[in-house]
């Protein structure tokens, strides 16, 4: 069975530093690997993904996520934080080992923010 | 497209009425998924269907809970008789066969009384 583990509930980051959010994943075979974002009162939106070559991907508003096989981790940063980067974030994986696989989501990570 | 659709976007209703949330989804799109997304329990899928069909219902909850898709274009998640635990936020997803994620709906936020 698939899993992925956001280690942190929640993620204080001071506006303009760097933030990272954390990302484990266990899957057959290669995975395919996403990041999406929730504002307030909103549906998920798609931030970015990886399905095969550069482990650095880069998505929107600034957001990239690094692959590392090794260690089965696909963590998500930004150089400089904004107070509008504050939101619920998941992370997501999915098999590609045959046949159709559903995606499998984190229990997401809060960033905030701080001004 | 306009994307995932989901009506209402709020919804309150008295404990033992039914409730029914409406789902249209991406046209061209193979796959749909109910989902629903508490504090408590984070966002749980409740059922998915492809083509229509239900594929995988293990999430739903209790049999109070029921999932339709009539067509392509329209499915519903019916709730009967509604309890003030299923007070939550639901969503909506769709993907296409060779997508490799997937597309939500905006929700719809169910209080029950």
């Amino acid at each position: 069975a698939q899993s992925v583990a956001q280690p942190e509930d929640q993620v204080n980051v001071a506006e303009g530093n760097p933030l990272t959010v954390k990302c484990t994943y266990s899957v057959s075979g290669n995975p395919y690997l996403f990041w999406y974002v929730q504002y307030p009162n909103r549906g998920l939106q798609f931030l970015l993904k990886y399905i095969t070559g550069d482990n650095l991907v880069k998505g929107s508003y600034g957001f990239e996520a690094e692959f590392n096989k090794s260690q089965t981790s696909f963590h998500l940063k930004k150089p400089s934080a904004l107070v509008s980067d504050s939101a619920l974030y998941f992370c997501a994986v999915r098999g590609n080992s045959g046949g159709y696989q559903k995606v499998t989501f984190g229990t997401g990570t809060k960033l905030q923010v701080i001004p | 497209d306009a994307g995932v659709i989901q009506s209402p976007r709020h919804e309150v209703t008295e404990m033992g009425q039914e409730v029914t949330l409406r789902c249209k989804p991406i046209s061209g799109h193979d796959y749909l998924f109910w989902y629903r997304q508490t504090m408590m329990r984070g966002l749980e899928l409740l059922i998915y269907f492809n083509n229509n069909v239900p594929i995988d219902d293990s999430g739903m909850p209790e049999d109070r809970f029921s999932a339709k898709m009539p067509n392509a274009s329209f499915s519903t998640l019916k709730i009967q008789p509604s309890e003030p635990r299923d007070s939550a936020v639901y969503f909506c997803a769709s993907s296409g066969l060779f997508d490799y994620g997937y597309t939500f709906g905006s929700g719809t936020r169910l209080t029950v009384v």
